[in-house]
């Protein structure tokens, strides 16, 4: 079946920081994923989308990777803040054709420390 | 522009009810998705309405059941409570059509939060 993993359940990091968070998925590689950021006892918020033709997406401090030879999603958040702490949630379209909802990894819960 | 609403909020129910929760998209969008979110886990697919027409369920048994009405609103019904059914239910729309999941944004309400003891 298709998997989608999220390495880390956890990250803490100085403000000021590089955050990277890490998205593996497993079979064939999705023509889309896409990454949210859930505040606690809140619903999930989009972020960013990446097609598989685009190496990189930017959105002011965020940027995402896309590398289907290591069939990984790296996520970066420059210049932390405290305010970054969330959880953050990658999800793909499991089946090729695409007529399939988006399927979500566990989440990295992300602390910034001042 | 509203954004997706649900209701309730919080609810506790015992083992053996059933409970009903509500879902309003946002407006514009003409598909719903429903995800249960236990504690410390990922949002898990539960089923997806487009045109009031089931288009795609997860691994949920049958007492897991849902409908979609004209205005693209939404409810999850769920049968028979067990306490493994406590989480954090997530109702999400979205504008496309199913044939392109993968580059629908999903919109997220706040969720409901039930509780079965």
């Amino acid at each position: 079946s298709q998997k989608i993993e999220q390495n880390s359940e956890a990250l803490n990091i100085q403000e000021g920081k590089t955050a990277t968070l890490t998205c593996n998925y497993t079979n064939y590689s999705p023509a889309y994923l896409q990454w949210y950021r859930q505040d606690p006892g809140r619903g999930p918020v989009f972020l960013l989308l990446i097609r598989e033709n685009e190496k990189e997406k930017r959105k002011e401090r965020l940027k995402v990777t896309f590398d289907t030879t290591l069939k990984q999603s790296l996520f970066h958040i420059t210049a932390s803040q405290p305010a970054d702490s969330a959880t953050y949630l990658c999800a793909r379209a499991p089946d090729p054709s695409g007529n399939t909802p988006l399927v979500f990894g566990k989440g990295t819960r992300l602390s910034v420390i001042a | 522009e509203t954004g997706v609403t649900q209701s309730p909020t919080h609810l506790i129910k015992t083992r053996g009810q059933q409970v009903t929760l509500r879902c309003s998209s946002q407006s514009g969008h003409n598909t719903v998705s429903w995800y249960q979110q236990a504690l410390g886990q990922g949002p898990q697919f539960i089923f997806q309405y487009y045109r009031e027409e089931e288009n795609g369920r997860g691994n949920f048994p049958p007492r897991f059941s849902g409908l979609q009405f004209p205005n693209y609103s939404s409810e999850l019904n769920v049968n028979a409570l067990e306490l493994d059914d406590s989480a954090l239910y997530l109702c999400a729309s979205s504008s496309g059509t199913p044939a392109s999941s993968g580059a629908n944004v999903l919109t997220f309400g706040a969720g409901s939060r039930l509780t079965v003891l």
